[in-house]
């Protein structure tokens, strides 16, 4: 399968615990997305890399909240302290990352995150 | 920044009826617009997409029509078949932020 990949596909964790999600993009995509998506609305950005810079960040992306992207490949997603609200689909997306060119985007199937 | 409106939140039709989906844009310089199609518990994906140098796309069943001046644009299905039922989202997005905004999706609920 040659498409965006998540890893795991679901997460039950305790108020309070760190949770960490992975995405591997498509191979020659540049661009990396993360989104949020809860139930009923769209998917909200939250963040976004080009190769292995992070370049632009949601202000729904608290500190409790971190990416990284350390070799322009695979992602993760940490969220430290979880919260209840934290509950929600996880969604990772690549493009190909043309300049001065919005994406399309392919977007993986998400991880869901269950915070009890 | 930009905002996405789009209606109806939820759509019924029979089969073989054609289905339509608004979306308005905020941004005049938003010049990309993708609609996604998501199954329930699966991943979105992309089922087609207008740039804004042309003011309508079909592919098969499926056409987007956009209006820029409006600033809206519209999801076409024709013939829909229960397999179209879904959630269906728009988007708009410009090349200087690179950062798509979705609508709140559309449930398409095609009746056999």
């Amino acid at each position: 399968d040659t498409g965006v990949s998540q890893n795991p596909r679901h997460k039950i964790t305790k108020r309070g615990q760190n949770v960490t999600f992975r995405c591997d993009p498509i191979s020659e995509h540049n661009r990396l997305y993360w989104y949020r998506q809860t139930l009923g609305q769209g998917p909200e950005f939250l963040t976004y890399f080009q190769n292995e810079a992070q370049l632009e960040k949601s202000r729904l992306l608290s500190d409790r909240f971190s990416a990284e992207r350390p070799k322009g490949s695979f992602s993760t997603l940490e969220i430290q302290r979880t919260e209840q609200g934290d509950s929600a689909m996880y969604l990772c997306a690549s493009g190909y990352g043309r300049p001065a060119f919005t994406d399309t985007q392919y977007f993986g199937p998400g991880t869901r995150l269950t915070v009890l | 920044g930009e905002n996405v409106e789009q209606h109806p939140s939820t759509l019924s039709v029979q089969e073989g009826d054609s289905a339509v989906i608004k979306c308005t844009y905020s941004d005049s310089a938003s010049n990309y617009f993708p609609w996604y199609k998501q199954e329930l518990g699966k991943r979105p994906q992309l089922i087609i997409d207008i740039r804004s140098n042309v003011g309508e796309k079909k592919d098969q069943r499926i056409a987007v029509t956009l209006n820029k001046t409006a600033k809206h644009f519209s999801l076409h299905i024709t013939e829909t078949q229960p397999e179209d039922s879904a959630v269906y989202f728009c988007a708009a997005g410009s090349g200087g932020s690179y950062i798509p905004t979705f609508g709140r999706g559309t449930s398409l609920i095609v009746h056999p």
